[in-house]
């Protein structure tokens, strides 16, 4: 049950785009299409961001999208803005019947 | 709307126990199943167990199988997680959290706890 992988750090400009990836197995990442990802402000609990890959809840901006091509899933966040700042997880269902999370991204806006 | 609130952490010595609780309401407790996930101060998330709707199946991490249990009360629309033989490596804040569809365990985590911290250290 190794941890996905994650950048520790990314960063981009208001208005830019950045993509965060999240490499894992074919035991996980590669192994279905059950990769989600959630946004967590500091000190406040994490929040879905994009489910089974690319779907986005209700109320998630269009400017989240997700993909996913072998092991590796990748969120993108379009039109960067000062609010998107925040750690971003990754996290896929597994062979096992459990569930992996990345160590987690920190999205600096400039 | 669907309300998750952990409590029943604390300072607690290596080797000793403690038990969390997830009190919720909003949705039927009774028709979902239920997560615990961690996360150790600046670290990322990991997650812990999972128990289905009717506590008759719980799958676990490997790195707390044989010391957390995971259990669940209906009739108090209550989660919980026995902890026992406490390890440093335990320090966390523990948050429940529930999938999105009635009767499964989910492939993601659609409501999230605020969490609670426990801290293993003498």
């Amino acid at each position: 049950q190794s941890a996905l992988t994650q950048p520790a750090s990314v960063s981009g400009s208001p208005g830019q785009s950045i993509t965060i990836s999240c490499t894992g197995t074919s035991s996980d990442v590669g192994g279905f299409n059950y990769v989600s990802w959630y946004q967590q402000l500091p000190g406040k609990a994490p929040e879905l961001m994009i489910y089974d890959v690319i779907y986005r809840p209700s109320g998630v901006s269009y400017r989240f999208s997700g993909s996913k091509f072998g092991n590796t899933a990748s969120l993108t966040i379009s039109g960067l803005q000062a609010k998107d700042e925040a750690d971003y997880f990754c996290s896929s269902y597994t062979t096992s019947s459990t569930w992996v999370f990345g160590g987690g991204t920190k999205l600096t806006v400039l | 709307q669907v309300q998750l609130v952990e409590s029943g952490g604390g300072v607690v010595q290596p080797g000793r126990s403690l038990r969390l609780s997830c009190a919720t309401s909003g949705f039927t407790f009774s028709s979902y199943a239920m997560h615990w996930v961690r996360q150790a101060p600046g670290k990322g998330l990991e997650w812990v167990a999972v128990i289905s709707y009717d506590a008759t199946n719980e799958y676990y991490a490997d790195s707390v199988k044989g010391r957390f249990t995971i259990s669940r009360d209906n009739s108090k629309n209550t989660l919980y997680l026995q902890m026992n033989s406490l390890r440093a490596e335990d320090t966390a804040v523990y948050s429940c959290a529930r999938p999105p569809d009635r009767y499964s365990y989910g492939y993601y985590f659609e409501h999230w706890g605020q969490g609670t911290l426990v801290t293993v250290s003498s």
